[in-house]
This record gives structure tokens, sequence and C-alpha cells, in this order.
């Protein structure tokens, strides 16, 4: 069973920070990995698919990066709000394992 | 709004008994997938298909099953109901396999 991974489990910031978090999983058979963010009281909300080592996505302030070959992605916020409180998931995606989603990072933004 | 729906929103049963939880997928999305969240535990992958047929099986228990269904909407079965099965099961939608998924609102089980 594959194990996703990610770092800090949580994240106090003040507003206007940049913050990044990381995400850790097994890069064999490796297919696709997918960011989500997940407020409270809300469904997951897909941010990023991510396939090929190298890609870089960016939605607005938000960013990631893919390295398929150690087995890790960075999701970037830059000037964090306090509307970007809301904990973000990692999921793999590996041939004959599918999806496994990590633990996720609970980020709080402080006004 | 994902554009994907979710019925009940909550349901209540006792143990033993049987439940079919039913998803309707975005408007041309061919792939579903269903997930379970319980209070101790993170987000579950249970089960995926694509255009009817079943494309992935991820944590899903013997008494589960799943169907999806000619006009693309999908339904799962939960039977032998035990206090353990409570949770959020969430129903999410694909244009096709690794796009993104767009989830339902859920529906919350509770097993007394």
């Amino acid at each position: 069973i594959l194990n996703v991974e990610q770092s800090p489990q949580s994240l106090h910031v003040q507003e206007g920070d940049s913050t990044n978090f990381t995400c850790s999983f097994p890069s064999s058979n490796f297919y696709a990995l997918h960011w989500y963010r997940w407020e409270t009281a809300k469904s997951p909300e897909a941010l990023f698919v991510m396939t090929l080592n190298g890609d870089e996505k960016k939605k607005g302030r938000i960013s990631a990066t893919l390295n398929t070959k150690e087995g890790y992605s960075y999701l970037y916020i830059k000037g964090s709000q306090p509307e970007d409180s809301a904990t973000y998931l990692c999921a793999s995606d590996n041939y004959g394992q599918n999806f496994v989603f990590g633990p996720g990072t609970r980020l709080s933004v402080l006004p | 709004d994902s554009g994907v729906t979710q019925t009940p929103k909550h349901l209540i049963t006792a143990t033993g008994q049987r439940v079919t939880l039913r998803c309707s997928p975005r408007s041309g999305d061919l792939s579903v997938y269903w997930y379970q969240q319980s209070l101790d535990q993170g987000l579950q992958f249970l089960i995926q298909y694509y255009n009817g047929e079943e494309r992935a099986k991820g944590n899903i228990l013997e008494r589960f099953s799943a169907q999806q269904f000619p006009d693309l909407h999908s339904e799962l079965n939960l039977s032998s109901l035990e206090l353990g099965d409570s949770a959020l099961y969430f129903c999410a939608s694909s244009a096709a396999t690794s796009y993104e998924q767009y989830f339902g609102p859920g529906t919350r089980l509770t097993v007394t």
C-alpha cells in the first residue's frame, strides 16, 4: 500500500506571508499527483493535477511543482490571505494502487 | 457548486441494514469516484467507474458495491451496516482518469 505523506501537519502564518508545503509519494509506478483544497464543512476542491516530472502549475497566487523521480511535490501560496485557510490535500495515483490521499496540511492565515 | 449532486444529504440507519447512496456526475463527465471519510481517518478511495465499467478499486469492503448506469449516474450500496461504517461518503466526477475531479457535497451516514 502506498504511503503518501504531507508536511507540515499544520501551519499558522500571518496575512501576506508566503508559504509552502510538501507532499511525498512513492515514485514507482507513478501516474499522477492531485492537489486539493478543503475548507471546513465543504467538499474538496481540485487545485492541480500533475503528471510530468518537472511540471509546474499555477492558479492565481497558488502554484505547485512536481518531482516524480524523487517522489515529492511542493505547493506554494504567495501572499497568504485569510480565505486561503483550509486543509490542503495531495493524492497520489500510482498504477495498481489507485488514489491514496495524504493526511493533509492544515493552513491558518491570521489577519 | 461543482455540478455533482449526491442524495441523500443525511442518512441515519441501524446496524445490519442496507442503504443506497446516489451520485449524479457533472454533465459530460464519464468517470465517477467514491470516497469515504471516517471520523478518525482521512479520505479513502473506494472505487472508480468509467463509462459504466469498473476502472479501479481501492479499500472497498466486500459488503459494499457500486455501479454506474447508462445515464452515468452511480450508486454505492452498503449492506450489513456496522457502527464503523458511519462516515461522510463523497462522490466525485471527472472527464476522464487523471483529469481534475469535482466533488459532490457528500452524504453523511450515521449507523446507530
